[in-house]
């Protein structure tokens, strides 16, 4: 079954530690992304990677770190630097030649709780 | 600076009757607007593209560049239609990166 998956689905985690969620795809995909998801203000862009071993920064990347060393692979650490982590994450992939320009093939989301 | 601006945050219709979820945009260049949508229990999804001119599941949306919208429209509403819609936008040449907007909840009432 192709497509993006996430995990885990749901994770607490203590004020101070750093917390890694994992993004794996097996579409081919050259481009992943990171959003951050929060009621009311949509989905923000945390980071994204266009290719293998390169990433850039989204418009809320403090506090966060990724790293794409496999093509299948973007995983994305919160930093206990991170202000409020606590949010619905969501992975995103795009870029396969047969696939529709701008379509963002998404996961199911990872739940953050910081208690 | 770019951002997409969807000014409700929910829209409560009856079966039947006309829906228009809106959708305003600030971009400097020439955007490629997009409707994705999430219904209960399911994955984000793309419902439709300005560059496609399609009509998906009846909904159509058509970019308004004078007045900077993109409002997604459907003539009659059902209640499978109930469920979260976000308007993004990228630039040209841009196809990944895309621009979210806060997301309007459908309610379709029977």
């Amino acid at each position: 079954d192709g497509g993006i998956t996430q995990s885990p689905k749901y994770l607490f985690r203590k004020e101070g530690q750093n917390v890694t969620l994992s993004c794996e795809q097996n579409l081919n995909h050259d481009a992943m992304y990171w959003y951050r998801q929060d009621p009311g203000q949509g989905l923000r862009l945390i980071y994204y990677s266009q290719i293998v071993n390169d990433f850039q920064k989204g418009d809320i990347a403090e506090g966060y770190s990724v790293s794409r060393e496999k093509k299948e692979s973007f995983p994305l650490t919160v930093t206990s630097a991170q202000k409020n982590p606590t949010a619905f994450y969501l992975c995103a992939s795009s870029g396969d030649r047969r696939g529709v320009p701008g379509e963002l093939f998404f996961g199911e989301g990872s739940r953050l709780t910081v208690l | 600076a770019q951002r997409v601006t969807q000014p409700e945050k929910l829209l409560s219709v009856f079966k039947g009757a006309p829906v228009e979820l809106k959708c305003n945009y600030s971009y400097s260049g020439s955007p490629e607007l997009f409707w994705y949508v999430q219904y209960s229990r399911q994955r984000l999804q793309l419902l439709l593209r300005h560059i496609s001119r399609e009509s998906i599941k009846g909904f159509t949306a058509d970019l308004n560049k004078g007045e900077t919208s993109f409002h997604l429209k459907k003539p009659f509403a059902q209640e499978e239609d109930s469920a979260m819609y976000y308007c993004a936008l990228t630039g040209s040449g841009n196809t990944g990166k895309l621009i979210f907007g806060q997301g309007t909840t459908l309610q379709v009432k029977p």
